[in-house]
């Protein structure tokens, strides 16, 4: 069955260290969406790619935070300085988008438990 | 701003006891809204969706309904293996966004 792979699938730092996670999506799908999980907050988006243009990142601290699609193959996020407060599971999903602006269902990767101490 | 709620938080039931979760919305230019079950230590994975008001879908002991403002997950006679997050999500313009979901525990 194809699937979302994300690496890695846990990831332990030091406050003010980089991090990054990186994201395959399901091969034929155009669209990438990376959203943060945390008991309190639930998930949240943090940016949306179609068609490896970024669409929306108005849910991700600009100071620290970015995310990159180098090819179709890849999504990238990472963390600039990392913060503890940056604590969460991070999800990466992909999808398909026929009409901008329209998505069909996502499929969810398994996530990135990171942990900044 | 857009808003998804959900209710309950958290919702426990007896085998066999049917009942219904809520997602309410407020979204301008509803695209279409998804129901995602999630699993412990897994991500969400898709179960509906639904695009116009009156339309419903169906799937096992699950069927999901659209009203203008809500849609309801109904749960008819549950099993053990139902317990899980269920998730809605409201589809704008360029965005997915989430509720915090209701926690569903089914006991034996």
């Amino acid at each position: 069955d194809a699937r979302v792979t994300q690496t890695p699938r846990h990831k332990v730092t030091e406050m003010g260290q980089e991090v990054t996670m990186r994201c395959q999506p399901i091969l034929g799908h155009n669209t990438v969406f990376w959203y943060r999980q945390t008991m309190m907050q639930g998930l949240e988006l943090l940016a949306y790619f179609r068609n490896r243009a970024p669409l929306d990142d108005s849910g991700m601290p600009k100071d620290r935070f970015s995310a990159e699609m180098p090819d179709a193959t890849l999504a990238t996020l990472k963390i600039q300085p990392s913060e503890p407060r940056d604590s969460a599971v991070y999800f990466c999903a992909s999808g398909r988008s026929t009409t901008p602006g329209l998505n069909e269902k996502l499929f969810f990767g398994s996530g990135t438990q990171l942990s900044v101490l | 701003e857009d808003q998804v709620t959900q209710s309950p938080e958290a919702l426990r039931l007896q085998e066999g006891e049917s009942s219904s979760l809520n997602c309410s919305y407020t979204v301008s230019g509803l695209r279409g809204l998804f129901w995602y079950r999630q699993d412990p230590g897994k991500g969400p994975e898709f179960l509906f969706t639904l695009y116009s008001a009156g339309e419903e879908k169906e799937k096992e002991r699950l069927k999901a309904t659209l009203t203008k403002k809500e849609s309801f997950l109904h749960i008819t006679a549950p099993k053990p293996e139902d317990s899980a997050t269920y998730l809605c999500a409201v589809q704008a313009w360029n965005d997915m966004r989430f509720g915090a979901g209701t926690r569903l525990t089914v006991k034996p």
